[in-house]
C-alpha cells in the first residue's frame, strides 16, 4: 500500500530564515506530487505540482520554491521566510493529474 | 474563473441529528467532484462523484452530484461526536492541467 510522509510535523522559524520541508511517498512509482498551503480560516491553496523528476509547475507567485530531486521526493523551500508564510503545509500525491489526491500528515509552520 | 463554494461555513448540531453539507461549483469543463474529511491534520478521502444522480454511500455518510444544477451534497445521518471535522469539497476540471480546486470547507461540530 502507498504511504506519504512529511517532515517535520511542526516548525517554528524566525523571519528571514531559510526553509526546507520534505515529502516522500512509498509504495508507488512516478506519482504526481503537490504542495498545498492551508492558512487559518482559508481553504487549501495549491502552491506547486510535479509530474516527474525535475518538473515543477508553480501556481502562485510567492516566496517559496519546490524541487523534485527523486521520483518520490518533493521538497518545499524558501531562502528567506516571511511572516505571511505561516500556515499548514500539505503534500499530496495522485496517480494521474486530476485523480483523487491523498494527503500527507502536514507540517505546521509558524514564522515569528 | 473556476471556483468551488461550500455552505454553510460552520455548523453546530447535537449528536444524533442529520446534517447536509452543500457544495456548488462554477466551471468551464467539469470532470469530477471530491469530498474530504479533515480533522486535526491532513484531509482524508471520502467520495469521488462523476455521474449525476448516483448516490455514493459509506456507513452513515452519503453524497450525490447534480451536474445540471452544478452542486453536490454530503449527508451525515445519526451524527456522532467523531464526525466533528472540516469537510472539504474539491472540483476537478478538465482545464489544461486537470488541477483540483478546493472550497473553503464546512466546519462541523457535533455536541454530545
Amino acid at each position: 500500500s502507498q504511504t506519504i510522509h512529511q517532515w517535520p510535523a511542526t516548525l517554528v522559524q524566525p523571519v528571514g530564515s531559510p526553509l526546507s520541508l520534505e515529502c516522500t511517498v512509498e509504495g508507488t512509482s512516478n506519482p504526481n506530487l503537490y504542495w498545498y498551503r492551508q492558512a487559518a480560516g482559508r481553504g487549501l491553496q495549491l502552491l506547486f505540482y510535479s509530474v516527474g523528476i525535475g518538473q515543477i509547475s508553480s501556481e502562485v507567485p510567492q516566496n517559496l520554491s519546490a524541487s523534485r530531486p527523486q521520483d518520490r521526493q518533493f521538497i518545499l523551500s524558501s531562502k528567506k521566510l516571511l511572516l505571511s508564510d505561516s500556515g499548514f503545509y500539505l503534500c499530496a500525491w495522485s496517480r494521474q493529474l486530476g485523480e483523487t489526491q491523498y494527503f500527507g500528515p502536514g507540517t505546521r509552520l509558524l514564522v515569528l | 474563473e473556476d471556483k468551488v463554494v461550500q455552505s454553510p461555513l460552520s455548523l453546530v448540531v447535537h449528536e444524533g441529528d442529520t446534517v447536509t453539507l452543500n457544495c456548488s461549483y462554477e466551471v468551464t469543463n467539469f470532470r469530477s467532484l471530491l469530498w474530504y474529511k479533515q480533522e486535526k491534520k491532513a484531509p482524508t478521502f471520502l467520495f469521488m462523484l462523476t455521474s449525476s444522480g448516483i448516490e455514493k454511500k459509506s456507513g452513515r455518510l452519503s453524497s450525490i452530484l447534480d451536474k445540471k444544477e452544478l452542486f453536490s451534497i454530503l449527508n451525515i445521518t445519526a451524527t456522532q461526536t467523531g464526525d466533528s471535522a472540516v469537510y472539504l469539497c474539491a472540483g476537478v476540471f478538465m482545464n489544461r492541467d486537470d488541477k483540483i480546486i478546493f472550497g473553503k470547507g464546512t466546519r462541523l461540530h457535533i455536541l454530545p
